[in-house]
């Protein structure tokens, strides 16, 4: 099973300042099949970036992902208010599939 | 405009079975596979199994958490996917959330609470 490591924990930031949010596999991931989902409080997560690197329909180009192999990065450029929330990777390169356990992005 | 309807959760004891359901509108929910995802209370999301389409055999893979107790079925003349927990656990005490697609969840129910107690 691919164990997903993401940091920080938390990250506290103010809008308009620019988030990187990491997560490391601990084995490859395959084709970079590595997705970014942002969850809020009781609503459904919500794809923002998928194959590592291309962003889902819909989602803002503020939000960019890359990386490949083990070490990938969510960059978000300028935070907005609706962008905090918690962000959670996600690998479907093997099976069993398996998440991240989040990064929290909170207002400073 | 696509949507995912879920349905079917609640309070159950240990040990029972409780079914959740998963239609949706705007797409024929045929065409694709399903999946299921849950979180449980102050935990991050954890990924349960899908369903391929019939197209790709409907053949199923489950998280090691759930094999053996949880199945994942589907009707499409019926639009509907199924996520059928028996055994139920503590531990299962989560929201439970559908979405579109095995591998690229781009679309997502609105989760169903199950609790788990006695």
């Amino acid at each position: 099973e691919i164990v997903l490591t993401q940091s920080p924990g938390t990250l506290s930031l103010s809008p308009g300042q620019r988030a990187t949010l990491s997560c490391r596999a601990s084995q490859s991931v395959s084709s970079n099949y590595l997705a970014w989902h942002q969850h809020k409080p009781g609503q459904a997560p919500r794809l923002l970036i998928y194959d590592a690197s291309s962003r889902a329909t819909g989602i803002p180009d503020r939000f960019s992902g890359s990386g490949s192999g083990t070490d990938f990065t969510l960059t978000i450029s300028r935070l907005e208010p609706e962008d905090f929330a918690v962000y959670y990777c996600q690998q479907y390169g093997s099976s069993p599939f398996t998440f991240g356990p989040g990064t929290k992005v909170d207002i400073k | 405009d696509v949507q995912l309807v879920q349905s079917g959760g609640g309070l159950v004891q240990p040990g029972r079975s409780l079914r959740l359901s998963c239609t949706a509108s705007g797409l024929n929910l045929g065409d694709y596979a399903v999946s299921w995802v849950r979180q449980a209370p102050g935990k991050g999301l954890e990924w349960i199994g899908f369903i391929r389409s019939k197209a790709y055999g409907g053949t199923t893979d489950y998280a090691a958490s759930v094999k053996g107790r949880f199945t994942i079925s589907r009707d499409d003349s019926k639009n509907l996917a199924y996520l059928q927990m028996n055994s139920l656990k503590t531990a299962d005490t989560a929201v439970y959330y559908c979405t579109r697609g095995r591998l690229r969840f781009d679309y997502w129910g609105q989760g169903t609470l199950v609790t788990v107690s006695s």
